[in-house]
């Protein structure tokens, strides 16, 4: 099955700094991935989401980069916010099959 | 109308005894998830249904764990003889039933119910 990596588990930057998290896949099956932002106590909102027919996706303060090749696809947030602070998901999923496997977690702590 | 709606929103239940958790999905949406969360840890997948059949069941971790969605709508998740290691979040989610280009539609999650054994 697919198993996904995520790191750094914890990640601090000062507000206005950017925050990069990098996540790998092993099933080169998976086409569709998935970001959650997930505030303590909440639920899980999903913030961006890549398909693998193209490289890279942008709204906003936020972009997602994928390498089909390299199997990995990272996160990237511009000009950080207090608000930005939350745990960050990455997830993977295979088109022809439902299930979504989640990475560990990253927390991000934007400090103001 | 609104999002996914999980209840109850906290249970608290003694060992040995059995619970029952309930999801409503977004209307409309065919799929619907149950995942497992436990602190500090990304969702488990425990199982998946498309309208009332539960396709996928693989991610239940024991026979105590049971789910269903007799009219392809509500979905409860029961566990029976709770243990102190089922105490976690389950989240519920669902997602349309269009692919768009052979790949998945996002999942939209419940806040979840979370669950304590004594």
């Amino acid at each position: 099955g697919e198993n996904v990596e995520q790191h750094p588990s914890t990640l601090s930057v000062q507000e206005g700094d950017s925050a990069v998290i990098k996540c790998t896949y092993s099933d080169s099956a998976s086409n569709y991935f998935p970001w959650y932002k997930q505030e303590l106590g909440k639920r899980p909102q999903l913030i961006i989401d890549i398909r693998s027919n193209v490289g890279e996706k942008k709204d906003q303060r936020i972009a997602v980069t994928l390498n089909k090749t390299a199997k990995h696809f990272s996160l990237h947030i511009t000009e950080t916010q207090p608000e930005d602070s939350a745990v960050y998901f990455c997830a993977a999923s295979e088109g022809g099959y439902q299930k979504v496997t989640f990475g560990i977690g990253t927390k991000l702590q934007v400090i103001p | 109308g609104a999002g996914v709606s999980q209840s109850p929103r906290y249970k608290v239940a003694k060992r040995g005894q059995d619970v029952a958790l309930r999801c409503d999905p977004i209307s409309g949406h065919v799929s619907l998830f149950w995942y497992q969360q436990a602190l500090g840890q990304g969702p488990e997948f425990l199982t998946y249904f498309q309208n009332e059949a539960q396709l996928d069941k693989s991610g239940l971790p024991s026979d105590r764990f049971f789910a269903e969605r007799p009219e392809g709508s509500v979905s409860t998740l029961k566990i029976q003889r709770t243990q102190q290691e089922d105490s976690a979040v389950y989240l519920c989610a669902s997602s349309p039933s269009v692919r768009i280009n052979y790949s998945n539609q996002p999942q939209h999650f419940g806040d979840g119910t979370r669950l304590s054994i004594l």
